[in-house]
């Protein structure tokens, strides 16, 4: 079986642009969730979805951020415009229904903004 | 709110035991996690502890909980170099934050030789 992926693995943008990253759960998970690890930090959580709707979003920096997952299958995080301290490592991670305790992650995706 | 903290550094000489502790704050926490990401790779859930439970063994791991004093550690025993890693301590709080983890920082894991 598949584990999550993710992509691109890594990104580098200059402040200003705009940058699109892509998430893959596991088949047949309903919930995905997107987190962030900022250089030095602990990894924050960003959002949690259920199939295709937004359970909890309370984790999101601001609204330059975009999380999408139309028709419950991957999902999109765009960041627009990218700003410097938006650089760090965007971890996906997917569980089944009803066992939010086994999230599994994906290899995530650096994103260096410069 | 809630936070979890670790010592950010642990060295230990191959086939000796690794203890890594940490702390955490919300006294409601559900579950206890320990996961590791090698060079690299992405997060792996080593293991996972219920709030009601004091241990869980799993084999050359051993997670302790001392829901007291708030303290979680993780054991591995006859450590490999294969096991140079970081390890991030996280919990989650299933009334209060719904599915949301809270992570540490991590600890860097050095294997001696």
């Amino acid at each position: 079986e598949a584990g999550v992926t993710q992509f691109p693995s890594h990104s580098v943008i200059e402040k200003g642009q705009t940058v699109t990253l892509r998430c893959d759960p596991i088949s047949g998970h309903d919930n995905l969730y997107w987190y962030r690890r900022v250089m030095g930090k602990e990894i924050k959580f960003l959002l949690h979805f259920v199939k295709e709707s937004k359970q909890d979003e309370s984790g999101m920096p601001n609204n330059r951020f975009l999380a999408e997952r139309t028709g419950g299958t991957y999902s999109t995080l765009k960041v627009q415009p990218a700003e410097l301290e938006d650089s760090g490592v965007y971890f996906c991670a997917s569980s089944a229904g009803g066992t939010y305790y086994e999230q599994y992650f994906g290899p995530g995706t650096r994103l260096t903004v410069t | 709110g809630e936070d979890v903290e670790q010592s950010l550094f642990l060295s230990v000489r191959e086939g000796d035991s690794s203890v890594i502790n940490c702390t955490y704050t919300d006294s409601s926490s559900t579950y206890l996690y320990w996961y590791k990401q090698e060079p690299g790779a992405g997060l792996q859930l080593l293991t996972y502890i219920f709030s009601n439970m004091d241990m869980k063994q799993d084999q050359r791991l051993t997670v302790l909980l001392n829901k007291k004093d708030k303290h979680l550690s993780l054991r591995i025993a006859d450590t490999q170099t294969g096991d140079s890693a970081i390890y991030f301590c996280a919990e989650s709080n299933e009334m209060n934050r719904d599915d949301k983890i809270i992570f540490g920082k991590g600890t860097r894991l050095h294997i001696l030789p």
